[in-house]
């Protein structure tokens, strides 16, 4: 049971390049969710996935693009990438979305570095 | 709108000295409040949460408080260990999303 996985840990990109993060979780979680990571700013939602088929945007997704594959799969794409799309990218899942008490679980992250 | 402030770090203790972490709220309605510990290199994991008013999470010695009168959650340990050298982040759950504070990275010396 490996939870939630990310691929890759870290990725150098030069400015107007693409790349997808790959997100895959083996816990038949109903929920889905990319963050990026920031100093000083805590974790802010970029996409989420409620569920297989649906995806809606969250507070920061301007840039970004995302895939829900399957149950298991959601990829998130950048497809020019820019100086400021430089972070440290999570993907999650939860049995259901987070209204309420639900416990999300975290990948272990992927470094971006534009540029 | 929902937002969660947490006291700035960085923390720096001696080991066995006691920890608090303050967190502060704001929120429509009656979120979910949550504790987040991320170690060096790792992704986040659940360290603990309350789900109402007056509820206290516990979890590896850490507690903490839903206090609806004050909207606080303020995290707490007696006596912390090197291994509990991490970010520390308060989060609240409300509609769709996690809203996150800005996280208190601790330090702890032996």
């Amino acid at each position: 049971n490996a939870g939630v996985t990310q691929t890759p840990k870290f990725q150098v990109l030069k400015t107007g390049q693409s790349m997808t993060l790959q997100c895959a979780q083996d816990m038949n979680h109903n929920s889905m969710y990319w963050y990026r990571q920031d100093p000083g700013m805590g974790l802010r939602l970029i996409y989420y996935s409620a569920s297989e088929g649906t995806t809606d945007k969250g507070e920061v997704p301007n840039g970004y693009n995302v895939s829900r594959l399957n149950k298991r799969e959601f990829s998130l794409r950048l497809e020019s990438a820019a100086p400021s799309q430089t972070s440290v990218y999570f993907c999650a899942s939860s049995v259901g979305l987070a209204g309420g008490s639900e416990t999300q679980y975290f990948g272990p992250g992927t470094r971006l570095l534009v540029l | 709108g929902n937002s969660v402030t947490q006291m700035e770090g960085p923390v720096t203790l001696s080991e066995e000295a006691f920890l608090t972490i303050n967190c502060t709220y704001t929120a429509t309605g009656y979120p979910s409040l949550f504790w987040y510990v991320q170690y060096p290199g790792e992704g986040l994991q659940l360290l603990l949460k309350a789900t109402k008013a007056d509820d206290k999470g516990s979890n590896k010695g850490f507690e903490a408080t839903y206090r609806k009168e004050t909207t606080s959650f303020h995290l707490e340990k007696g006596s912390v260990q090197v291994s509990d050298s991490a970010v520390y982040f308060c989060a609240l759950s409300a509609g769709y999303k996690l809203s996150f504070g800005a996280g208190t990275t601790v330090t702890v010396r032996a």
